[in-house]
This record gives C-alpha cells, structure tokens and sequence, in this order.
C-alpha cells in the first residue's frame, strides 16, 4: 500500500509557481520522499528527492515539514509542458528486507495558459 | 545521469504467445531492478523486484508461473509475459537505482506497451 495521499488534481496558470501537496504522516525517520512525474505514455522522470531538509535543483523545490508528515513540491514557474500526473512517494524498507518504491495514485497538474 | 532502457517499446501479440521485454541500466550497474504495470488511467502498480543473480521477489497477487524474470547481468533484466491473454495488455515499466536504496533515485525505462489481440 501506498504511504501517501495526494489530492487527485490541481489547477495552474502558467508562469505562476504549481504547489502540490503530500501527505505521509506514517513516514519512518529513515525513509525518504521521492517525487516523480509521468507524462502520459512514458515512464516516470524522476524530479527531486528528500529526507528531512528543504531540498532545490534545476527543476523543483521540496519542502518538508519539521514533523516529516507532510511535503509540498513547488514548480516555481509552471509551463505547459509540466502538466503531468506528480507522484509523491516514500522509499521503504520492508519486514524481510527489500526495498519498495509504491505509486500511490498522484496527483494530476494541468497548467493553463 | 543515469539511463534505464526498455525494449520493445511497443508489441503486439497474439494470445497464448509469449513475450519477453528487455531492461537495461546503460550506464551503471543494478543489483536490483523493478518491474511496474501499470493499466489505462491507473498508477502504476509495483509486480516484482528482480535480484541480480537469484530470483525476484512477486508481489502479492502477481504469477510467477506467468511473470517470468531474469536477472542474469548487472545491466539486464528481463520479464516474459508466458502464455499472454487480452488482460495481460498493459504497459508494463521497468526501474533501476545506480547506488544504495534510499539516497539514490529509481531511474525508469519509457515502458512498454504491450497489446494482445
């Protein structure tokens, strides 16, 4: 099972920053917060990842809260070509050892012109 | 950075068949790699992680009878979709992480649609 929730869609005009929000109130002090983002018929691109700190590259920002429940991933200036579905996704460890990235269902951008 | 590649990106065949999709890590090394289906207007659900040198790990609900995986290289894996029916169409992605689990992100190939008619 999935250890977060996103909600299902979001709106946002372009040129203005896309902030979606997860929650992973379950998460464990060493599991990390991955985003991802899949454009229809093509495999997930991975975009940013964090375990406590406030995280930036090229792409995106991540923010964390201090108590790590929650996240939000900021595209400082969305373009049409992020509408994408954005998946938030905790790394983990299993009881026998493995690990597991699961997709929960994400949540759908559609930037606007 | 770091390249997963698929192969085919798209096949189709006919039922009862089987079907073998390729998975490579170009430019690293995997010990590990995942394989995720993933049905129209679904996310994608992980079916197995395959182990470099033993046998993968299913899912709880996946046919290993079925699903077959190999993971023979460091840079190779492959799943065969045996004795494939309509249901099995999916796309079907694999993914791979050049380094250590949690601080290393999962690369992933751009999937395979497979279609059988």
């Amino acid at each position: 099972d999935a250890k977060t929730t996103q909600p299902p869609s979001m709106d946002c005009a372009e040129g203005r920053a896309a902030n979606l929000p997860c929650n992973h109130s379950t998460i464990s002090g060493n599991e990390y917060v991955y985003w991802y983002r899949q454009i229809h018929s093509q495999g997930p691109q991975y975009i940013i990842h964090g375990l406590k700190n406030n995280e930036t590259n090229e792409m995106a920002s991540l923010i964390i809260t201090e108590d790590r429940k929650s996240s939000t991933l900021i595209l400082p200036h969305a373009t049409l070509r992020d509408t994408a579905v954005y998946y938030c996704i905790v790394r983990f460890i299993t009881q026998g050892g493995s690990e597991k990235l699961v997709f929960g269902k994400g949540t759908k951008l559609t930037v606007n012109p | 950075g770091a390249v997963v590649s698929q192969h085919p990106s798209r096949v189709i065949c006919k039922s009862g068949t089987s079907v073998k999709i390729e998975c490579r890590s170009l430019d690293f090394q995997a010990t590990t790699m995942f394989w995720y289906r993933q049905f129209p207007k679904q996310s994608l659900m992980l079916m197995a992680t395959s182990n470099e040198g033993s046998k993968a790990t299913y899912e709880q609900g996946v046919e290993k009878d079925k699903f077959l995986i190999n993971h023979a290289s460091l840079t190779l894996s492959t799943l065969t979709v045996t004795s494939a029916h309509p249901e099995d169409s999916s796309f079907y992605i694999c993914s791979a992480s050049p380094g250590q689990f949690y601080n290393s992100p999962l690369h992933f190939g751009n999937g395979t649609r497979l279609t059988v008619t």
